[in-house]
This record gives structure tokens, sequence and C-alpha cells, in this order.
């Protein structure tokens, strides 16, 4: 079973603040790496889908960049907003295979 | 555009019965999948369809079977619950199951208790 670490497991930050969490995965067979965001009662969308190392993909202010050669991506949010505040799910595909998840963070931004 | 339909939302079984989750999603994917989350767990993948007429295991397949009815519907069935499958489950679907660039489009989960 593959495994997709997420650091951290949570954050609290004050708006207006900037961050980053990681997302670690193997780096050999890789196929594909998604980030997803999940908030409250809702179900996850798709945020990125990152396919080359060297990938650096962008929607408003948040950011995501990869590489698979040392099996890690990041994803940045600048200047959070509360509306920010939601589960950050990291996904990762070793050759043909479905999505293996990590744990998510936990992202609470305090106005 | 409806997306991905789960069906129930809610549900509480007792401990031995049979219930059926139904999903289906009208975007014309190819792939469908299903996820269960647990507190301080992933999601982890329980059975998918990688196309019409196809289904494998995932990582959590005991005490399950699926059924891809057609391209629009994959179900879900428990035949006999067991409070270990208490659990959020999520369906999915993606366009393309080999294409790397395709990111899944989530159902809203079906919150099942068993007692």
């Amino acid at each position: 079973i593959l495994n997709v670490e997420q650091s951290p497991q949570s954050l609290h930050v004050q708006e207006g603040d900037s961050t980053n969490f990681t997302c670690s995965f193997p780096s050999s067979n890789f196929y594909a790496l998604h980030w997803y965001r999940w908030e409250t009662a809702k179900s996850p969308e798709a945020l990125f889908v990152m396919t080359l190392n060297g990938d650096e993909k962008k929607k408003g202010r948040i950011s995501a960049t990869l590489n698979t050669k040392e099996g890690y991506s990041y994803l940045y949010i600048k200047g959070s907003q509360p509306e920010d505040s939601a589960t950050y799910l990291c996904a990762f595909r070793s050759g043909n295979t479905p999505l293996v998840f990590g744990k998510g963070t936990r992202l609470s931004v305090i106005a | 555009n409806a997306g991905v339909t789960q069906t129930p939302k809610f549900q509480v079984l007792k401990t031995g019965q049979s219930m059926t989750l139904q999903c289906a999603q009208d975007m014309n994917h190819n792939s469908m999948y299903w996820y269960r989350q647990d507190p301080g767990m992933g999601l982890r993948l329980i059975y998918y369809s990688a196309s019409e007429g196809t289904t494998d295991k995932g990582e959590v397949p005991n005490g399950y079977n699926v059924s891809r009815l057609n391209k629009r519907e994959f179900s879900l069935r428990l035949e006999s619950a067991a409070p270990s499958q208490t659990s959020v489950y999520f369906c999915a679907s993606s366009e393309v199951y080999s294409s790397r660039g395709y990111g899944y489009t989530f159902g809203s989960g079906t919150r099942l208790t068993v007692v």
C-alpha cells in the first residue's frame, strides 16, 4: 500500500498570513499528483492535477509545486482568508492505479 | 448539471442488515470509485470501475460488493453490515481512467452508522 504523507496535520493562521503545507509520496513510478480542497459538510473539490516534474500551478491566491524526483509537493496560500478554512488533501497515482489519498492538512484561518 | 449524486445521505443499520448505496453521474465519465472516510484516516478506496463492465478491488474491499450497472451508475452493497463499516462513503468519477490529467469529481457522501 502506497504511503502519502501530509504535514502538518492541522494549522491555525491569522487572516492575511501566508502559509504552506507539504505532501510526500513515493518517488518511483510517478503518474500524477492531485490536490483537493474539502470544506466541512461538503465534498472534496479538485484544485490541481500535476503530472510533470517541476510543474507549478496557480489558482487565485493558491499555488502548488511538484518535485517528482524527491517525492514532494507544496501547496501555498498567499494572504489567507477565513473562506480558505478547509482540509487540503493530497492524492498520488503510481502507475495506472487509482488515487491514494493522504490524511489531509486542516487549515483554520482566524479573522 | 448535478455531477455525482449519492443516495441516501444518511442511514442507520442494525448489525447483519444489508443495504445498497447508490451513485450516479451525469458527466459521461468512464471511471467510478467508492471511498470510505474514517476519523484520523485518509480516504480509502473500496472498489473502483475503470470502465463500464469492469470492477476491481481497492485497499479495503472486504464486506462489500459493487455493481457497475451502466456507464452512469455504480452501486456499493453491504451484504451483512458490521459496526466496523460505520463510516462516511464517497462515490467519485473521472473522465478517463488511464489519463493523467483528470481530477475526480466527488458526490456529497453517505453517512452510514451500523449499530
